[in-house]
């Protein structure tokens, strides 16, 4: 597509359920971002895909959070059990690989998740 | 280490008034610097690449090596450019390239 999407835009849920949030990158994009914002914070790196390669998931804050990408485009980031400190922005950024990162990532608009 | 350093939360100046946003990087390559906008409501997006040495919406940046800077600059700020302001870093380790962020500046534009 023309950009990044991810969906939902909005999501509510009850503490303890499991949510999917998607990013749909921008095609031929081979590495893709996760982050989190929380209101008036800064970018909380989550993990990132290059390629084919192992994902850095240096950032997921628990075993609760996982994410995958099939077919090295639409990723997925599952949060399991949700509590209420997981409300916050979700962020998705797709760029291309290698010295393409000179043009910086693109993001999506951000999926808004709140646990009540 | 890496890392890069946005001293301020919170920067409020008058509407014509300068602006410096400040951001300072360590890093033992060879930098390439970004700055991110984030206006109210709308996605985090490209506001300028030093490789660029460009001026958008009347900003500026120019990369010190030897402070260790890049600071975003406007002679006149407008109260459009209220938003969020991220600097961020490019890294490099073997065949993983990442963007290092700063926490991010809130510029308020007073009119």
């Amino acid at each position: 597509g023309a950009g990044v999407s991810q969906s939902p835009s909005n999501k509510v849920t009850e503490k303890g359920k499991d949510v999917e949030l998607r990013c749909d990158p921008i095609s031929g994009h081979t590495a893709l971002y996760w982050y989190r914002q929380s209101l008036g914070q800064g970018l909380e790196f989550l993990i990132y895909f290059q390629g084919n390669s192992a994902p850095d998931k240096s950032g997921l804050p628990s075993d609760r959070f996982s994410a995958e990408r099939t077919g090295g485009s639409v990723s997925t980031l599952t949060i399991q059990r949700t509590q209420q400190e997981d409300s916050a922005v979700y962020l998705c950024a797709s760029s291309l690989a290698g010295t393409g990162l000179n043009y910086g990532y693109t993001f999506g608009s951000g999926t808004r998740l709140t646990v009540v | 280490a890496q890392r890069v350093t946005q001293p301020e939360k919170l920067l409020s100046v008058f509407k014509g008034a300068p602006v410096e946003l400040k951001c300072n990087y360590s890093y033992s390559g060879s930098p390439e610097l970004f700055w991110y906008v984030q206006y109210s409501r709308q996605r985090l997006q490209l506001l300028l690449r030093h490789i660029s040495r460009e001026s958008i919406k009347g900003f500026t940046a120019d990369l010190n090596k030897g402070e260790t800077s890049f600071h975003l600059k406007k002679p006149f700020a407008q109260e459009e450019d209220s938003a969020m302001y991220y600097c961020a870093l490019l890294t490099r380790l073997d065949s993983n390239y990442q963007l290092i962020w700063g926490a991010g500046t809130k510029l308020i534009i007073k009119p």
